[in-house]
């Protein structure tokens, strides 16, 4: 029978271009939201996190924006390379009484075409 | 630090059978959470701990599904019975507490557990 999955978002994009990978959130309450890396059989590493009192942050070939008012959140990764091609996942923490829970979205499979 | 360890990497097991998953958080991390990822559900989070004290499990499956914290160096997540619709890739992560400036989780490489 056919087996049923997450449709996970995918993009492509050519060596060398920009790619922007977007990501909705629900909930208002969020403190920090984090973007996540994953490749094939390793877990999540950390990329960028941003506060959510701030509408941008910018690392190294990375940009992470956050437009609060759509719950919006975006990845920009400048001059991609191959090692870029993995799946990419937007985490939010929310604080609850001086605890920090950090939960996943479904995530986006970006591939980089040499 | 050699980071977050999980053990073993692989495992397989038997419907009905006892599994236990184990991890080392890194030193010095207040928060350790456990995952589970699928393809019919992505990245779930089961539970997690903050200063060795379970703070949130109401992403844990059934009560075949329990999680311990001894000491601050050491979680266990049990599964029994197992079944096959238990089988996914189980991640183990720590963390400083985000207050400090830290928001990074450390992830270990995941056991992939199969329930036949």
């Amino acid at each position: 029978g056919e087996s049923v999955g997450l449709h996970l978002p995918t993009l492509s994009v050519q060596e060398g271009d920009n790619s922007i990978i977007n990501c909705a959130y629900s909930n208002s309450a969020s403190d920090y939201f984090i973007w996540y890396k994953q490749e094939s059989g390793k877990g999540p590493q950390f990329i960028i996190d941003i506060r959510s009192n701030m509408d941008k942050r910018q690392g190294q070939r990375v940009t992470v924006l956050l437009n609060k008012t759509v719950k919006h959140l975006s990845l920009q990764i400048a001059a991609t390379q191959p090692g870029d091609s993995a799946v990419y996942f937007c985490a939010e923490i929310i604080s609850n009484f001086g605890n920090e829970k950090l939960t996943f979205g479904t995530g986006t499979r970006l591939t980089i075409i040499p | 630090d050699a980071g977050v360890i999980q053990s073993p990497r692989h495992e397989v097991t038997e419907m009905g059978q006892e599994v236990t998953l184990r991890c080392k958080p890194i030193s010095g991390h207040d928060y350790l959470f456990w995952y589970r990822q699928t393809m019919m559900r992505g990245l779930e989070l089961l539970i997690y701990f903050n200063n060795n004290v379970p703070i949130d499990d109401s992403g844990m499956p059934e009560d075949r599904f329990s999680a311990k914290m001894p000491n601050a160096s050491f979680s266990t997540l049990k599964i029994q019975p197992s079944e096959p619709r238990d089988s996914a890739v189980y991640f183990c992560a720590s963390s400083s507490p985000p207050g400090q400036g830290a928001t990074e989780a450390f992830f270990g490489q995941g056991t992939r557990l199969t329930v036949v």
